[in-house]
């Protein structure tokens, strides 16, 4: 079985300053991992995904994640924020031949 | 231009009926899903299906039907049973079958609100 922890609902910070999203997990297996981000009543698109090689990976809209499989963390980042990357962040989970597990989310409030 | 499409966007019903949900898709993938997303809870399976005619239970399952007679669809049925159907339903769809370590596609949703 496998897990995703969110452990922040909600992070507002202001336009231009770098944001993070915490994202940890459990799993008894190696480990696909994947950041969504859904914005207001529609469905959910890829932002970034690690499956194996360079723990540094890079998405689009500028975010980021590194995978840390000692601390079992994917957090994601971006160096500065923008007022249309207001949203809703999922962190998912796969073990791979198991099914995809979604965090709680994060809801990311942008302000001027 | 390839991509899911759920219908309708916005649905309204009286407890006690059946409603059924579309998704349709034209990226030609094997696997399709759906996803109940309530406030707080991030996304639940419903149901899943790897394969034309075969489809299996999700984590919460309990209420819902579902059918795959046709590679690009897959209906649900939210039935009487369900107890708390108002909610997002999402649907996805990913190129695999057999496994699950691709990404996911998303159609835009249905907001399913039961008077």
């Amino acid at each position: 079985a496998q897990s995703v922890t969110q452990l922040d609902s909600q992070v507002p910070v202001f336009e231009e300053a770098p944001v993070e999203l915490r994202c940890n997990y459990s799993s008894s297996v190696s480990v696909y991992l994947f950041w969504y981000v859904q914005y207001p009543n529609q469905g959910l698109q890829l932002l970034l995904k690690y499956l194996s090689g360079s723990t540094l990976v890079k998405g689009i809209n500028g975010f980021e994640a590194e995978f840390n499989k000692s601390q079992t963390s994917f957090h994601l980042r971006k160096p500065s924020v923008h007022i249309s990357d207001t949203a809703e962040y999922f962190c998912a989970v796969t073990g791979g031949g198991n099914k995809l597990t979604f965090g709680t989310g994060t809801q990311l409030k942008v302000e001027l | 231009d390839g991509g899911i499409t759920q219908s309708p966007k916005y649905l309204f019903r009286k407890e006690g009926q059946n409603v059924t949900l579309s998704c349709e898709q034209n990226l030609n993938h094997d696997a399709m899903y759906w996803y109940r997303q309530d406030p707080g809870q991030g996304l639940r399976l419903i149901y899943y299906s790897q394969i034309v005619n075969d489809f299996q239970k999700g984590d919460i399952a309990e209420g819902y039907s579902v059918s795959r007679e046709k590679k690009e669809s897959f209906p649900l049925t939210v039935t009487s049973a369900q107890k708390n159907p108002t909610a997002f339903y999402l649907c996805a769809s990913s190129p695999t079958s057999g496994g699950w370590g691709i990404e996911q596609f998303f159609g835009p949703g249905t907001r399913l609100t039961v008077l």
